[in-house]
């Protein structure tokens, strides 16, 4: 079972160009999250959606936004990366609660 | 707001000694309460988890942790260590009213030396 896939593996991107960063489940687990980890900061949670069709903001959402349209995508956008955006990214699912978050391998990307 | 600390954020040991990493969390309620690891490069991987019933639960790799409601803690423990257990480690809480969400300690780094 592959889990979750995050794609791309890494990324250099502009500042002031779009980004998706793609993320698939095939556990058929309802919620999804998207998280930023930075040196010191640990992880921060983006954006997040309990079921498809449904999303709700993290604690950092600002620049970024997601879509929820079935229950194995969900994809993080960035309309305009900036540098203060660099960072590695981790897709995770869960099923119900108290149920553990599993985590892709991460998207490592940095805006110059 | 919900927090954890982990009260440590480098952990430097020698092979084959023991660990205790330390979580503290505030809540006053009932959560559900976990510990993740990462290793150089990779996602983060389940440790262990608490939902209910023993308050000592035994995880991957050797690893323990005691959920000790009076002191909101939840530290891990390992009695011998190996160099593979080299890595980061992440307590985690759910949130109270969403308890799929998760609310993250800074991470403690552990380095065990040969």
């Amino acid at each position: 079972t592959a889990g979750i896939t995050q794609a791309p593996t890494s990324q250099i991107l502009a500042a002031g160009r779009s980004m998706t960063l793609r993320c698939t489940q095939d556990m058929r687990h309802n919620a999804m999250y998207w998280y930023r980890q930075d040196l010191g900061l640990g992880l921060r949670l983006i954006h997040y959606s309990n079921t498809a069709g449904t999303t709700g903001k993290g604690e950092v959402p600002d620049g970024y936004s997601v879509s929820r349209a079935n229950t194995d995508d969900f994809p993080l956008t960035l309309a305009s990366a900036v540098p203060s955006q660099t960072s590695v990214y981790f897709c995770a699912s869960s099923d119900q609660g108290g149920q553990p978050q599993h985590f892709g391998d991460g998207t490592r990307l940095s805006i110059l | 707001a919900q927090s954890v600390t982990q009260l440590d954020s480098q952990v430097p040991v020698f092979e084959e000694a023991p660990v205790e990493l330390r979580c503290n969390y505030s809540s006053s309620v009932s959560v559900y309460l976990f510990w993740y690891v990462q290793y150089p490069n990779q996602g983060l991987q389940l440790l262990l988890k608490y939902l209910s019933g023993s308050t000592l639960v035994k995880g991957i790799n050797g690893f323990e942790a005691e959920f000790n409601k009076s002191q909101t803690s939840f530290h891990l423990r390992k009695p011998s260590v190996h160099i593979s257990d080299t890595a980061e480690y992440f307590c985690a809480v759910s949130e109270p009213g969403n308890n799929r969400k998760l609310i993250w300690g800074l991470g403690t780094s552990l380095a065990v030396n040969p």
